[in-house]
């Protein structure tokens, strides 16, 4: 079964460390990879994406992610934490349909939370 | 810029009613989905529309149904709504020309059913 796994329900860090949001995943054939965050009440907003090509991807806000093919992971980094920062983070999977839209399945969600 | 439009943010419903949530998407997008979002479960896809008037059952559809009347609009009706059925409610939208899958997402509807 295809799916995607969060391992850490909360993480915390201190403003201005840097941060890291664990993912792994399960899929048939090349993955193709997100992350999304939200903020309190508000719908999830996208911050990038792993298709092909660099194993190091950069998103918005400054955050950038790791994919690593042997281990499964797609690992959510930023160098330098801000008290803004903290949100719920969703990594997702893209799973193929016989139709080319596809379909995301999400992880489980982690909640990040950066302290001054 | 894109924009994914859920009618409702917030909905308080009595067990039994029929409940209508609706979302318009403005960027001609082919792809429609219903997530629902519940706290240690992530999303869980509800329904998804590839195109108008086509449906397809996503993992939880029980005690669920859309309607695609029209590209733009993608709507989520729940029957006769239950308590187990509170929760958040997030539409997406997704282009399938040129899109590897990327959703946008609306600003969520959140329902609670006494």
């Amino acid at each position: 079964a295809q799916s995607v796994a969060q391992p850490e329900d909360q993480v915390n860090v201190a403003e201005g460390n840097p941060l890291t949001v664990k993912c792994t995943y399960s899929v048939s054939g090349n993955p193709y990879l997100f992350w999304y965050v939200q903020y309190p009440n508000r719908g999830l907003q996208f911050l990038l994406k792993y298709i092909t090509g660099d194993n190091l991807v950069k998103g918005s806000y400054g955050f950038e992610a790791e994919f690593n093919k042997s281990q499964t992971s797609f690992h959510l980094k930023k160098p330098s934490a801000l008290v803004s920062d903290s949100a719920l983070y969703f990594c997702a999977v893209r799973v193929s349909h016989y139709n080319q839209g596809g379909k995301l399945i999400f992880g489980q969600g982690t909640e990040l939370s950066v302290k001054p | 810029d894109v924009k994914v439009t859920q009618s409702s943010r917030y909905l308080v419903k009595r067990t039994g009613e029929k409940v209508f949530l609706e979302c318009v998407q403005d960027m001609d997008h082919e792809n429609m989905f219903w997530y629902r979002q519940d706290p240690g479960l992530g999303l869980r896809l509800i329904y998804f529309s590839y195109d108008v008037k086509m449906k397809e059952k996503g993992d939880i559809p029980e005690g669920y149904s859309v309607s695609r009347e029209k590209k733009e609009r993608f709507s989520l009706i729940l029957e006769s709504a239950s308590t187990n059925q509170t929760s958040m409610y997030l539409c997406a939208s997704s282009p399938t020309s040129g899109g590897i899958g990327e959703l946008f997402f609306g600003e969520g509807s959140r329902l609670t059913v006494l």
